[in-house]
């Protein structure tokens, strides 16, 4: 099972450029997820959606944009990229919302820098 | 606003001795809680959850969590630690309304020595 994948896996942005992070799921989850990881401060939300369509902004939206097209994916842009955002992002997805018990299915992770 | 608080950034521990690694969390209401693993350039595993029930969970990998109301706490244990245990811990909590989205904590790294 592949699970969630995220592509690419490295990049390294110039200040200024553009990007998109592609998250991909096969397990028909309803509910998705952006994390950005920075040491010490643990998972940050970025943004999420609730189905196909929607999409909602988390602890951390500023300077990313989300897009929720098609249920299995969930793509992460950058329209200018800056230092602040060199980081880890987490692509998560999860079957359940509502009743409490949401296990988020982690991707790999997507390194990016940006110079 | 929920928020979770893990107050050792390292915890080491000598392989066979039990490890426990702390967390406690701020919540309106009834809290959902969970433990999830990173292992070196891995995304997040997750481990357990308590939900309601029982206060004791048991998990993955002889894994348990004790959930304590009273002091708003939910650390992880295990009695006999492994070498491959070593990675980075994090303790999760969301509240029980609507579009609650998880809130991690900083995350703890666990060493386990041979």
């Amino acid at each position: 099972n592949a699970g969630v994948t995220q592509t690419p896996k490295f990049r390294v942005l110039k200040t200024g450029q553009s990007m998109t992070l592609l998250c991909a799921q096969d397990m028909n989850h309803e509910y998705m997820y952006w994390y950005r990881q920075d040491p010490g401060m643990g998972l940050r939300l970025i943004h999420y959606s609730v189905g196909e369509g929607t999409t909602a902004k988390g602890e951390v939206p500023d300077g990313y944009n989300v897009s929720r097209l098609k249920k299995q994916n969930f793509l992460l842009g950058l329209e200018s990229a800056a230092p602040s955002q060199t980081s880890v992002y987490f692509c998560a997805s999860s079957y359940s919302f509502l009743v409490g018990a949401n296990v988020l299915t982690f991707g790999a992770g997507s390194r990016l820098t940006v110079l | 606003a929920q928020s979770v608080a893990q107050p050792e950034d390292q915890v080491n521990v000598a392989e066979g001795n039990p490890l426990t690694v702390k967390c406690t969390y701020s919540v309106s209401g009834n809290p959902y809680l969970f433990w999830y693993v990173q292992y070196p350039n891995r995304g997040l595993q997750f481990l357990l959850k308590y939900i309601t029930g029982d206060n004791l969970v048991k998990g993955s990998y002889g894994f348990e969590a004790e959930f304590n109301k009273s002091q708003t706490a939910f650390h992880l244990k295990k009695p006999s630690a492994l070498v491959s245990d070593s990675a980075l811990y994090f303790c999760a909590v969301r509240g029980i309304s609507g579009y609650s989205t998880l809130t991690f904590g900083k995350g703890t790294m666990l060493l386990v020595s041979p």
